[in-house]
């Protein structure tokens, strides 16, 4: 089945600087990778996502990046600020399976003020 | 606040037990996942349903089932329960099925003594 690899697990930063965590996955037939931000005490919230036919996606400081040859994506978080601080989760899902998320294992992002 | 509403925040009950957790979705989504978040697997899914229907299934333990009632909502039932039960367990839901955003609620942290 699909298997999904998110690195760094634990990342920190300097406020304004900007943040990269990146996900590879196992099946070439996955087309849909949505990224979630989870604070403390919280549910995963949707922050972007992206769909295999197209390449890259940007939401004002977000943006998500794509390659599908190498089966592996990114997100790109510019200009951090402390509220930034949080953890966030990549997945991958498939049409043909209900879309059921196969979440990788999460990236602790710190943003030191 | 995504939409999604969940039922009870905390449980706290006894090895042994049998519980029900209550996920109510964001008003025209017909799908309803289970997720299950603990700190060794991380956020795995279990089961979801389209409107009213089993629609995939993923590791979900023979002692737990769920279902989705005609009003939609769902409800997962645990039973025979084991300290490794332990866990948060987040509902999400979306308007189809296969590749759509789903949206979590906040989850019920259900705590097996």
């Amino acid at each position: 089945g699909e298997n999904v690899e998110q690195h760094p697990s634990t990342l920190s930063v300097q406020e304004g600087d900007s943040a990269v965590i990146k996900c590879t996955y196992s099946d070439s037939a996955s087309n849909y990778f949505p990224w979630y931000k989870q604070e403390l005490g919280k549910g995963p919230q949707l922050i972007i996502d992206i769909r295999s036919n197209v390449g890259e996606k940007k939401d004002q400081r977000i943006a998500v990046t794509l390659n599908k040859t190498a089966k592996h994506f990114s997100l790109h978080i510019t200009e951090t600020q402390p509220e930034d601080s949080a953890v966030y989760f990549c997945a991958a899902s498939m049409n043909n399976q209900g879309g059921k998320l196969i979440f990788g294992q999460g990236t602790e992002l710190s943003v030191k003020p | 606040d995504s939409g999604v509403t969940q039922t009870p925040k905390h449980l706290i009950t006894a090895t042994g037990q049998r519980v029900t957790l209550r996920c109510s979705p964001r008003s025209g989504d017909l799908s309803v996942y289970w997720y299950q978040q603990s700190l060794d697997q991380g956020l795995q899914f279990l089961i979801q349903y389209y409107n009213g229907e089993e629609r995939a299934k993923g590791n979900i333990l023979e002692r737990f089932s769920a279902q989705q009632f005609p009003d939609l909502h769902s409800e997962l039932n645990l039973s025979s329960l084991e300290l490794g039960d332990s866990a948060l367990y987040f509902c999400a839901s979306s308007v189809g099925t296969g590749g759509q955003t789903q949206y979590f609620g906040p989850g019920t942290r259900l705590l097996v003594l």
